[in-house]
Parts: C-alpha cells; structure tokens; sequence
C-alpha cells in the first residue's frame, strides 16, 4: 500500500489530453514539493517533472505539473505513442522523514 | 556523464542478507545525496534509505531495523545490506541520485542506475 495515492491505469486517444492524479496529506504533499518520474517498459525511472511544475531539460512542454493542497496532477497533452509508460509521483514526507512515492499509474495510448 | 551501476548477487536465500555495491562513475559520491529505491514485481516504488556526501543515513523506517548503507569513497562506490530477508524482498533495486535545486528549494531524484532483480528464494 503505497502512501501517495494515484489511480493505477489512465488511457488516452493520439492528439489527446490525459490527467494522472496523486493525493497525499497534510505531512507529504501538502508541505513538499511533489515530482514526477516516467518509467519505460523494462527501463528505469526517468525524471519528468520536478518541483510541482519544473521540467528538466529535454522534456517537451506539452507535459506540465500542478499542485492544489494536498494533490498533484501530471498533464499530458497532444498524446503521442511513446508516452505509454508508467507514471509515479513522490514527495518528501515530513512525519516519516524520508520519501514516499505513489503506486504508479500505467498510461495507455490507444 | 555521471552513471550509476548496480552490482550484486541475483538470488538471495530467505533469512539471509541481501548485499548490493552502486558504483558511481563520472561523479563523486562525496558530493549529493545518495538512495536505494526498489520496486517489487508489478508494484511501485519503495524508497530505502540514502547515504549523503559526508556519510550520513537515514532509512526508511518500515526498513530501518533491517538495513544498513554505507559508502566507500576510495572506490566511488555505496553499499545496501538488508539482513533477514524474505520473498516480500524479491524486488528490482535501484541507486539513485538525489540532487537538490536552490532556485526551487526541492530535492528530487535525477540520476538513476538500470536496476537489478534480486530474487529471495531457497
């Protein structure tokens, strides 16, 4: 049972626009910054999104981070085949001093 | 370019301890923080615990009792012993490193080894 919470599968059309969400509390999301990480079949973590709503370089700005509370949602938009992948979320939890990831969500493109 | 390379046996017999060696290259593990993470077949991510530049730890506390990192700066290399094991250990474990950004005030995971399955089993 993962601390962060985030549906396990989303699914999406090419050309369109899917939401993942991740729910915490008070002590996680709520007082840290949240990141996210996309993970290939087979393949290592790989990081998305950092600081709530930062890409690293290399990411394209047609996925975007936000954070209301004590949740957080990826976007992702103008949906291609290479985004099917699995998606995590983490955050610093300040009650278990260390981090806490969600479950993962698997993105299907249909 | 800095990578990391997880090392280890892939089979660990259950009560026994699990031992794995990241070896950093390109960088220096006397700066940053650095993780284990590990991801049971199927499942999420879990975090372990990190070593930092100056040797300090701090652990996952469903872990804590049962895991020791350490680091070798001779070698450019840390360490995870997780003693006790059992089948709910069978997981691909990963190093990772954990790099910090003053403009955001955030820590984040931004360098990750390729993994390797570690399966408890007699």
């Amino acid at each position: 049972q993962s601390v962060l919470t985030q549906p396990p599968s989303a699914s999406g059309t090419p050309g369109q626009r899917v939401t993942i969400s991740c729910s915490g509390t008070s002590s996680n999301i709520g007082s840290n910054t949240v990141n996210w990480y996309q993970q290939l079949p087979g393949t290592a973590p790989k990081l998305l999104i950092y600081a709530n709503n930062q890409r690293p370089s290399g990411v394209p700005d047609r996925l975007s981070g936000s954070k209301s509370g004590t949740s957080a949602s990826l976007a992702i938009s103008g949906l291609q085949s290479e985004d099917e992948a699995d998606y995590h979320c983490a955050a610093w939890d300040d009650s278990l001093n260390g981090w806490v990831f969600g479950g993962g969500t698997k993105l299907t493109v249909l | 370019q800095v990578q990391l390379q997880e090392s280890g046996p892939g089979l660990v017999k259950p009560s026994e301890t699990l031992s794995l060696t990241c070896t950093v290259s390109g960088g220096s593990i006397s700066s940053n923080y650095w993780s284990w993470i590990r991801q049971p077949p199927g499942k999420g991510l879990e975090w372990i615990g990190y070593i930092n530049y100056s040797g300090r730890t701090n652990y996952n506390p469903s872990l804590k009792s049962r895991v020791t990192i350490s680091g070798d700066t001779s070698k450019n290399q840390f360490s995870l012993k997780l003693s006790s094991v059992t089948a709910a250990d069978t997981a691909v474990y990963y190093c990772a490193r954990q790099e910090f950004s003053s403009t955001w005030y955030n820590w984040y995971f931004d360098l990750w080894g390729r993994g390797t399955l570690v399966t408890v089993s007699s």
